[in-house]
């Protein structure tokens, strides 16, 4: 079974600074693992995933996350946050389960941007 | 192309009252995925379609949940009679068959159960 923790149900960041949001996963296999993204009155939107190339993801408005098995995270980064960015981020870990990829969500945290 | 579409966005009824809730997956997508999101907490899976076979429902809370894909087309996700706990936004997701692992989810239908 695979499990996510995100910790940290709320962060604050002024305009401008690091966005850093964590996320720890646990699997007993190979993972898949992907950041999702949902603002205001809309879906989960994928900023970024990986699937076992790259360990650096480069994902959208211009986001990334790195794959680190020894610390078995991948976590959130921006180097500067946008009003724009605030929303909530979700954390997944996906794994091949029955034939097809079973998708295990964080519980969120939502991003405060400050101006 | 088309997302996914959900409909009604939001729905408030009473307990004991029955909902319906609906999922038009994206055009050619195999797989449908349902997920609950409980107020504050992770969102769970509910169940998954291949076309129109269920796949996994083990993330069915209990018989009071119905969900069929008829056609293997847009998807139900009924509950009756609906009870307090039932609260929450529910999501649709899908993806292709081949190389799925990749699934787009549509807006959620936020249900309000009083």
């Amino acid at each position: 079974a695979q499990s996510v923790t995100q910790l940290g149900s709320h962060v604050s960041v002024s305009e401008g600074a690091l966005v850093l949001l964590r996320c720890n996963y646990s699997s007993s296999v190979p993972p898949y693992l992907f950041w999702y993204v949902q603002y205001p009155n809309q879906g989960l939107q994928l900023l970024l995933k990986y699937t076992s190339a790259a360990t650096l993801v480069k994902g959208i408005n211009g986001f990334e996350a790195e794959f680190k098995k020894s610390e078995t995270s991948f976590h959130l980064t921006k180097p500067s946050a946008h009003m724009s960015d605030a929303a909530e981020y979700f954390c997944a870990v996906s794994v091949h389960s029955g034939g097809y990829q079973k998708v295990t969500f964080g519980t969120g945290t939502k991003l405060q941007v400050i101006p | 192309e088309a997302g996914v579409t959900q409909f009604p966005s939001h729905s408030v009824i009473e307990k004991g009252q029955t909902v319906t809730l609906r999922c038009d997956p994206i055009s050619g997508h195999d797989n449908l995925y349902w997920y609950r999101r409980v107020m504050g907490k992770e969102i769970k899976f509910l169940l998954h379609f291949v076309k129109e076979s269920k796949q996994d429902e083990s993330g069915m809370p209990n018989n009071r949940f119905l969900a069929e894909r008829t056609g293997g087309t847009y998807s139900t996700l009924k509950v009756q009679p609906a009870e307090l706990e039932d609260s929450g936004v529910y999501f649709c997701a899908s993806s292709l068959r081949e190389g799925g692992n990749i699934q787009y989810f549509g807006a959620g239908t936020r249900l309000s159960v009083l």
